[in-house]
């Protein structure tokens, strides 16, 4: 079983527009992170936002929020007010505090593409 | 700037030749990985190195050999590669290994086997 899901192979938002990106998440462990990296094209993987299982307030980061909804085992990134430097590959990850040693499991990664 | 830097960002090579992908991060981490990502496939975790002692190896060819002389620098030796070799390859480190430490990439090396 998959233990990250990204369901959105793809996605378009107006600029200046607000975009959230799907992140489903499955694992057994109390204790775990959860993480969203922006890949452009150029190859660099950059870190966004961290959210920790223990956490009770969703994680924030200028325009990037992560909607944390543990119940529904959900992780969703919210992009406010998208710009055209946000067009790229957005990677929803998880690391787990035992089982895989602490190891980030990606997910398959949605292409958000920013319109003018 | 990154914290994490690899070198060379692209490398073309033969099948017969030997060549080595470096890493170098600047950030005070003890734990340094590598990535693997071919086109259309989540990233692959290929070696994990926690205070220069190798703690992963997940079924990797032994035609890649990594190299972690500190805990500052990573290398991956590459030598008979295929062309199924080819892929974008990913350097990364934490400061630890738990489920709390962000794992910070660099630019990755972009690799091409002919």
């Amino acid at each position: 079983a998959q233990k990250i899901t990204q369901t959105q192979p793809g996605m378009f938002v107006q600029e200046k527009e607000a975009v959230t990106l799907d992140c489903t998440y499955d694992t057994s462990d109390q204790s775990y992170g959860l993480f969203w990296y922006k890949q452009p094209s150029s190859g660099e993987m950059i870190f966004l936002i961290y959210q920790g299982s223990y956490d009770e307030q969703n994680a924030t980061e200028g325009r990037y929020s992560l909607n944390f909804q543990k119940a529904r085992k959900s992780a969703n990134l919210v992009i406010s007010a998208s710009q055209l430097g946000d067009s790229a590959m957005y990677f929803c990850a998880m690391r787990e505090g035992r089982g895989s040693q602490g190891n980030l499991i990606f997910g398959k990664g949605t292409k958000l593409s920013v319109k003018p | 700037e990154t914290g994490v830097t690899q070198t060379p960002r692209h490398l073309v090579m033969g099948m017969t030749n030997k060549k080595s992908l470096k890493c170098e991060q600047h950030l005070g981490h003890n734990a340094m990985y590598w990535y693997k990502q071919s086109a259309k496939k989540p990233l692959e975790l290929m070696f994990v190195y926690n205070f220069k002692e190798q703690t992963e190896n997940n079924s990797v060819p032994s035609r890649f050999s990594p190299e972690c002389p500190n805990s500052s620098h990573l290398f991956l030796h590459l030598h008979t590669l295929q062309p199924e070799d080819s892929a974008l390859y990913l350097c990364a480190s934490s400061q630890m290994r738990g489920a709390a430490n962000t794992i910070y990439f660099g630019e990755g090396s972009w690799l091409t086997v002919v």
